[in-house]
C-alpha cells in the first residue's frame, strides 16, 4: 500500500463547474496535510494546507480533512482552464526532528476545458 | 523578497559523472530539503538540513550526498549517475515552523546520457 495515494486521473471537468480531488494516508501519525499545484514543466506551488479536522476555504479552494477516515480532498469551485495542472497530496508526519519531510501523492491531472 | 533559487536551471551528464546542484533558500529560513521527481510521479524526499545538520535522509543510495552551509544555501551532490538519475531536482525551503510549510524552488532538470 502506498503511503499517500491520490485518486487517478486523468479528471476532466468543464468551466465552472466543481473539480474534487481526492487523496487517502496510510500513516495515523499524520498531522499536516497540503496540496500543491504543479504546471508542466514547472515547480509545485502550495496552494493550500490543513491540519485539523474540518474545512478550510481559500477563495475558490476548499481543503477537506477526515483524520479518522485518513482522507483529505481538494474541492476547485468556478473551475477556471488556468486551473488546469498536476494536483500533488502532500502529508507530513510528526516525527523525530524531520519538519522538512513531505511524503507525496503521484499527483492528478485535472484539465478544465471551455 | 526573493524565492527559493536553485542552480544550474538545466544540465545534461553521460553516465558515471559527477553533479553538484545548488540552492539558496528563502531569506530567514533555515532548513533546505530537496527531492527528486520523475516524470509522471510525485517528488521523493531525499535530505533535509536544518542549521548545517541532516535531520532526514529518504530512501537513497549513498551516491547521494549534501551539506549546508553557514549562509543557510546547500548542494546536492551526486556521483556515479546512472540514466535512473535523470529527474527534476527539487530544492524546498521552510521556516520549520509547527505548520511544515514548504516553498519549492524552480528546479534543477537533470538529464544523463
Amino acid at each position: 500500500q502506498k503511503e499517500v495515494e491520490q485518486n487517478s486521473g486523468p479528471l476532466s471537468v468543464p468551466e465552472g463547474a466543481i473539480a474534487s480531488l481526492n487523496c487517502t494516508y496510510s500513516d495515523r501519525g499524520s498531522q499536516s496535510f497540503f496540496w500543491y499545484r504543479q504546471y508542466s514543466g514547472k515547480s509545485p506551488e502550495l496552494i493550500m494546507f490543513i491540519y485539523s479536522n474540518g474545512d478550510k476555504e481559500d477563495g475558490r479552494f476548499t481543503a477537506q480533512l477526515n483524520k479518522a477516515s485518513q482522507y483529505v480532498s481538494l474541492l476547485i469551485r468556478d473551475s477556471q482552464p488556468s486551473d488546469s495542472a498536476t494536483y500533488l497530496c502532500a502529508v507530513r508526519s510528526i516525527g523525530g526532528t524531520s519538519y522538512g519531510k513531505l511524503t507525496f501523492g503521484q499527483g492528478t491531472i485535472l484539465t478544465v476545458h471551455p | 523578497d526573493a524565492g527559493v533559487t536553485q542552480s544550474p536551471t538545466h544540465l545534461i551528464k553521460t553516465r558515471g559523472q559527477h553533479v553538484t546542484l545548488r540552492c539558496s533558500p528563502i531569506s530567514g529560513h533555515k532548513s533546505v530539503s530537496w527531492y527528486q521527481q520523475v516524470l509522471g510521479q510525485g517528488p521523493q524526499f531525499i535530505f533535509q538540513y536544518y542549521e548545517k545538520e541532516e535531520r532526514g535522509r529518504g530512501n537513497f543510495p549513498d551516491r547521494f550526498s549534501a551539506r549546508q552551509f553557514p549562509n543557510y544555501s546547500s548542494e546536492l551532490n551526486v556521483n556515479a549517475l546512472l540514466l535512473g538519475d535523470s529527474a527534476l531536482y527539487l530544492c524546498a525551503s521552510s521556516s520549520l515552523n509547527p505548520t511544515g510549510e514548504l516553498f519549492f524552488g524552480e528546479g534543477s532538470r537533470l538529464t544523463v546520457l
